[in-house]
């Protein structure tokens, strides 16, 4: 069984430039988030994917959006790159039954974006 | 506003001894609170997951413990190694399923 995996490991853009961010997930899983992780803060929530349909979304601006594919792997993109957006961002999959309860939610490695 | 605080930041002990790691959050309406460690630069380690009817969570030298109604979680480490440092971070869960809310973390340091 593979665990979550997220490509690039590191990226560096410039500011106004587009990027786009893999995830794949566990096997089995069927929901997908993505965090974002200034240094030193704990993680921040970006939206979540659930059976390829966007289900919540934290305080991040419409230049972030995503995908979800029926296989369940994520992409992140973010548009016109800010200075602020350096970061690392991760990716986290974990099972949804649709009812009772959820289950653990497992992380990727994450990618080290860095805007100049 | 759904908060979480993680009490103390930083924490160095000596190797072997038995700490607590705290954790507060405004909102006790949670669906469940996972802890997890990060290695720096790395990313999130699931280390236990305990629902919300649940008290405590049991995993080798890591026990985690839930009072919903006061907003807290402590986890508690047993003899203590120097391979046990690192971030560690609880997250609530608020909606089944849903977004984990994230405190900043506590950094552990177990000297040899």
């Amino acid at each position: 069984e593979t665990g979550v995996t997220q490509s690039p490991t590191h990226l560096i853009k410039t500011r106004g430039q587009q990027v786009t961010l893999r995830c794949s997930s566990q096997s089995g899983h069927n929901t997908v988030s993505w965090y974002q992780q200034a240094l030193g803060q704990g993680p921040q929530f970006i939206f979540q994917y659930y059976r390829e349909e966007e289900n919540g979304r934290g305080n991040f601006p419409p230049r972030f959006s995503g995908l979800q594919f029926p296989n369940y792997s994520s992409e992140l993109n973010v548009n016109a790159l800010e200075l602020d957006d350096s970061a690392l961002y991760l990716c986290a999959s974990s099972f949804n039954p649709g009812h009772g309860f959820s289950y653990e939610q497992y992380f990727g490695p994450g990618t080290r974006l860095t805007v100049t | 506003k759904q908060e979480v605080t993680q009490i103390p930041a930083a924490l160095s002990v000596p190797e072997g001894e038995n700490l607590v790691l705290n954790c507060s959050f405004t909102d006790s309406a949670i669906y469940n609170l996972q802890w997890f460690r990060q290695d720096p630069g790395k990313g999130l380690t699931s280390l236990l997951l305990i629902q919300s009817s649940q008290r405590e969570q049991t995993s080798g030298r890591l026990n985690a413990s839930l009072d919903k109604s006061s907003g807290r979680s402590t986890l508690y480490i047993a003899a203590s190694q120097p391979g046990d440092s690192a971030t560690y971070l609880c997250a609530p869960r608020y909606t089944n399923a849903g977004k984990s809310t994230f405190g900043d973390g506590t950094t552990l340091t177990v000297k040899p």
